[in-house]
């Protein structure tokens, strides 16, 4: 199984300041990243996909992705409390697998 | 509504008593996929089928197995459940990947299972 790293530990921000997670992975081959959300005792559900390299932006969210330092970023702008939930970064394997990474949890405090 | 379902939602059992955690999706969706999510280990996938008749094993298949003679349906056996199977369980389901490019798995609601 291809490995997907997230090892920072829980993120506080106040309300309205940027959340900025990190994410590296091993397979210098992977092509397609993504990043999930997961409420606390909820199904994970798809907030941003990304496959070249750059930034791609998606309202309050960019995802960054840098192929040759294999690492993918999630930013998170103007956090609101409602974003406050634990995101798992995820890369495509073959047939469609998905291997996640163990996620990171974020508290946005009002 | 599309969606993925599972049944049961909660479920605490005994070691070795057989259950079966029932999955079905209205989307006609070929691909379907089991997780089960640990504190600390994250995601990580159990079986997988691609289509109708064909599954496969995905990275933590052992005391598993999983059958798809429909389309909608994929559901999750476990035989002898031994405590080190309980686990959050999430079903999901996308079209099929052969196109090359990835398709949203859509998850289920989560079924926790406990076995004493």
């Amino acid at each position: 199984q291809k490995e997907v790293e997230q090892n920072s530990g829980p993120l506080s921000v106040p309300e309205g300041a940027i959340a900025s997670l990190n994410c590296t992975y091993s397979d210098r081959g992977s092509q397609s990243f993504f990043w999930y959300r997961q409420y606390s005792g909820k199904s994970p559900e798809l907030i941003m996909s990304i496959y070249s390299n750059g930034d791609k932006e998606d309202g309050r969210f960019t995802a960054q992705l840098n192929k040759a330092s294999q690492y993918v970023s999630l930013l998170i702008r103007d956090s609101q409390p409602s974003d406050s939930a634990t995101y798992l970064c995820a890369l495509r394997e073959g047939n469609n697998r998905l291997a996640f990474g163990k996620g990171n949890q974020v508290v946005v405090i009002p | 509504e599309a969606q993925v379902t599972q049944n049961p939602r909660y479920l605490i059992t005994v070691t070795g008593k057989k259950l079966t955690v029932t999955c079905s999706q209205n989307m006609n969706h070929e691909y379907m996929s089991w997780y089960r999510q640990d504190p600390g280990l994250g995601l990580r996938q159990i079986y997988y089928s691609m289509n109708v008749e064909v599954t496969d094993k995905g990275d933590v298949p052992e005391g598993y197995k999983v059958s798809r003679k429909e389309k909608r349906n994929f559901p999750l056996i476990l035989e002898s459940p031994s405590p080190n199977q309980t686990s959050l369980y999430f079903c999901a389901s996308s079209l099929s990947p052969t196109s090359g490019t990835y398709n949203e798995q859509f998850f289920g609601p989560g079924t926790r299972l406990t076995v004493l």
